[in-house]
């Protein structure tokens, strides 16, 4: 079984450019998460997906950051304009159902300059 | 306001050894508790779980133990071996919410 696919595994732009990240769950899993890890700290929920709505986007900074999944399958966060701040690894993870355990892809590792 | 959190961010064991990794939650309503795995570059992954209505749950060398009134959990791995030197998170989540996680345990196993 495949797992948790995404891309690009790293990253490198100036502040105030835009990113993009992509995420394909492992087939049949309805719920997708975005996560995101700062050094040092516990992954952070950004979003999650049930299907193709959002479910949580509580901790998401609409301001900068977006989300989408469509068709229900793969997902894309997008920040603009990244900060500084923004330097960290974004985990993309799945899971059956909605609580239990999460599935989760090697992230993508973000540098802001 | 951390609800899941791991005070020790490093420990450091002799393969052969008791490893012993501790977690404190201050949220009661959490009521499933996961273990995660990381190494370096690349995501992490589950290990182990438990139910707030068990005290111990026992997978091979891995045994997390939950005290309720404590709000503590713990992750024995016995005995520790140089692979298992990773960070370990501890993980916690009530009905249908999301995973809150601790900021995560260096392990280091030395031969």
């Amino acid at each position: 079984e495949a797992g948790v696919a995404q891309s690009p595994r790293y990253k490198i732009i100036e502040k105030r450019q835009s990113v993009a990240f992509w995420c394909n769950p492992i087939s049949g899993h309805a719920t997708l998460y975005w996560y995101q890890q700062i050094l040092g700290q516990g992954p952070k929920l950004l979003i999650q997906f049930q299907n193709n709505g959002v479910v949580d986007d509580s901790q998401l900074p609409k301001d900068r950051f977006s989300a989408e999944r469509l068709k229900g399958v793969d997902s894309t966060l997008k920040i603009q304009p990244a900060k500084l701040e923004d330097s960290a690894v974004y985990l993309c993870a799945s899971s059956y159902r909605q609580s239990g355990e999460l599935f989760f892809g090697e992230g993508s590792r973000l540098t802001v300059l | 306001d951390q609800q899941v959190k791991q005070n020790s961010p490093s420990l450091s064991v002799q393969e052969g050894r008791i490893s012993i990794l501790n977690c404190d939650y201050t949220n009661s309503m959490f009521d499933y508790f996961l273990w995660y795995k990381k190494y370096p570059a690349e995501g992490p992954t589950f290990l182990i779980s438990i139910s707030s209505i068990k005290d111990k749950n026992e997978d091979g060398r891995f045994t997390v133990f939950l005290n309720k009134s404590a709000k503590h959990l713990s992750l024995h791995i016995v005995p520790s071996q140089p692979g298992d030197s990773a960070v370990y998170f501890c993980a916690a989540s009530s009905g249908y919410s999301t995973l809150t996680f601790g900021k995560g345990t260096m392990l280091l196993v030395s031969p």
